[in-house]
């Protein structure tokens, strides 16, 4: 069965302090692997895709990866405005379905001034 | 362009009840979803529209629910006689045609409560 697990649930950090998200996927073929954040009482705003295995996104603080089974969110020097939930999708081949992404649960992100 | 709109923003419904939410995509946009995301989920796709044909819809969906997107443009989704298990936020996305379908643009959510 088709698969996206984040971890960890949640992240506290301090202001400044640089550390990592991860979206381990386990999917029939992968066709494209999506990030997005969500702040509170409001809709995914989404942030990156990536393809193949190798590629990487940028984004101020933000740098997303891709490798054959998972995908990391890198934050450098996070700032009290990058707290969030960050949630990752994909977009599976030979899933029975051309529109429908697959999503994890999220990683909520708390940075302490 | 002023983004994904979603009306009401809130919805509170007592059991039974119908409810029907809307949804105005970004202008240029011919495609559209449907997601339901209860607290500490990620969204749960419910249906797909591209310009006014339904292509998909999840079959774990309830025959409850129904969308319409007359004319390609704004959408409708509408539940039929509301449980509990209902309460949700409803999201909407919106995203171009020669796009990738993961890149999609969401409305603020339709938060329901039924009691």
């Amino acid at each position: 069965e088709d698969q996206v697990t984040q971890s960890p649930e949640a992240l506290r950090l301090q202001e400044g302090e640089s550390s990592s998200l991860n979206c381990s996927y386990t999917v029939s073929g992968l066709r494209g692997l999506f990030w997005y954040r969500q702040d509170p009482g409001k809709g995914p705003e989404f942030l990156f895709t990536l393809y193949s295995a190798g590629e990487e996104k940028e984004k101020e603080r933000l740098k997303a990866t891709l490798t054959k089974k998972e995908s990391f969110l890198h934050i450098t020097a996070p700032k009290p405005e990058d707290s969030a939930t960050y949630l990752c999708a994909v977009q599976v081949s030979g899933f029975g379905s051309n529109y429908q992404l697959i999503w994890g649960a999220g990683t909520k992100l708390i940075i302490k001034p | 362009d002023t983004g994904v709109s979603q009306d009401p923003r809130h919805k509170i419904t007592k059991r039974g009840q119908n409810v029907t939410f809307r949804c105005d995509p970004i202008s240029e946009h011919n495609r559209l979803y449907w997601y339901r995301q209860t607290l500490g989920q990620g969204p749960e796709f419910l249906t797909y529209f591209q310009n006014e044909a339904q292509l998909e819809k999840s079959r774990l969906l309830s025959d409850r629910f129904s969308a319409e997107r007359p004319k390609g443009s704004f959408s409708t989704l509408e539940i039929q006689r509301t449980e509990q298990g209902d309460s949700a936020m409803y999201l909407c996305a919106s995203s171009e045609g020669a796009g990738p379908i993961g890149e999609q643009y969401f409305g603020p959510g339709t938060r329901l409560t039924v009691t």
